[in-house]
């Protein structure tokens, strides 16, 4: 049973549009991160998220971490070819020190 | 600053052989996890080390092996290589590693073909 489970696992859009991924679990988690990976490379760091209903931006990237601790979502507007790759969540509980990734979402964005 | 070298970038292993993969952590970072890459399972923790010493350690069986040496670079080794054990393998170094990290920096991994 994976922990960690992201929707959409597959999303393609236009450039220009706006999108939500989103990562969830049934377990509390006392921080999550999320990260982006490309072909070929390993996953960089975009955000770390650690309070509960707490919202980070970066950029265009919009993280919010739910009140509950359990779920997390990412949203992109104006989606651009550049944010095309690997989205992946992963999230510490409490009392495991073990980074436990979500199943990811691969993004493409159309020019 | 130099980020996370793994090397080699790119292995292919008979199966039955044993291989040895290596990271260099950013310099100052002494907690090294490793993890397992595939298309059907994600990513999947293998192990951390942390000052030498293995502090955690995922659900692989004990051909998967690693350690730590003063330096804080990290080697994992897997011995009689399966088929399935093709992956990418990748590094991640923090500061201290755990919860109390925020953030993880990893290397590029390396690329295990089995035949």
């Amino acid at each position: 049973t994976q922990l960690l489970e992201q929707s959409p696992q597959f999303l393609s859009i236009q450039e220009g549009e706006n999108l939500t991924v989103y990562c969830n679990s049934s377990s509390v988690f006392s921080s999550l991160q999320w990260y982006r990976q490309e072909p070929g490379e390993g996953p960089v760091l975009l955000v770390t998220v650690v309070t509960g209903g707490e919202v980070k931006k970066l950029k265009r990237l919009t993280f919010q971490f739910g009140d509950a601790r359990k779920d997390s979502s990412l949203h992109i507007t104006a989606a651009q070819p550049g944010d095309t790759g690997l989205y992946l969540c992963a999230g510490f509980q409490r009392g495991n020190e073990k980074l436990t990734f979500g199943t990811g979402t691969r993004l493409t964005i159309i020019p | 600053k130099a980020g996370v070298t793994q090397t080699p970038r790119y292995l292919i292993k008979t199966r039955g052989q044993q291989v040895t993969l290596s990271c260099s952590p950013i310099s100052g970072h002494r907690s090294v996890s490793w993890y397992q890459q595939t298309p059907g399972q994600g990513l999947q923790f293998l192990f951390e080390y942390f000052s030498e010493t293995q502090r955690n350690k995922g659900n692989f069986p004990g051909r998967f092996s690693g350690r730590q040496f003063s330096n804080s670079r990290s080697e994992m080794n897997v011995s009689t290589l399966e088929l399935g054990d093709s992956a990418l393998y990748l590094c991640a170094s923090s500061l201290v590693g755990g919860q109390t990290s925020f953030g993880y920096t990893f290397g590029s991994g390396t690329r295990l073909t089995v035949v």
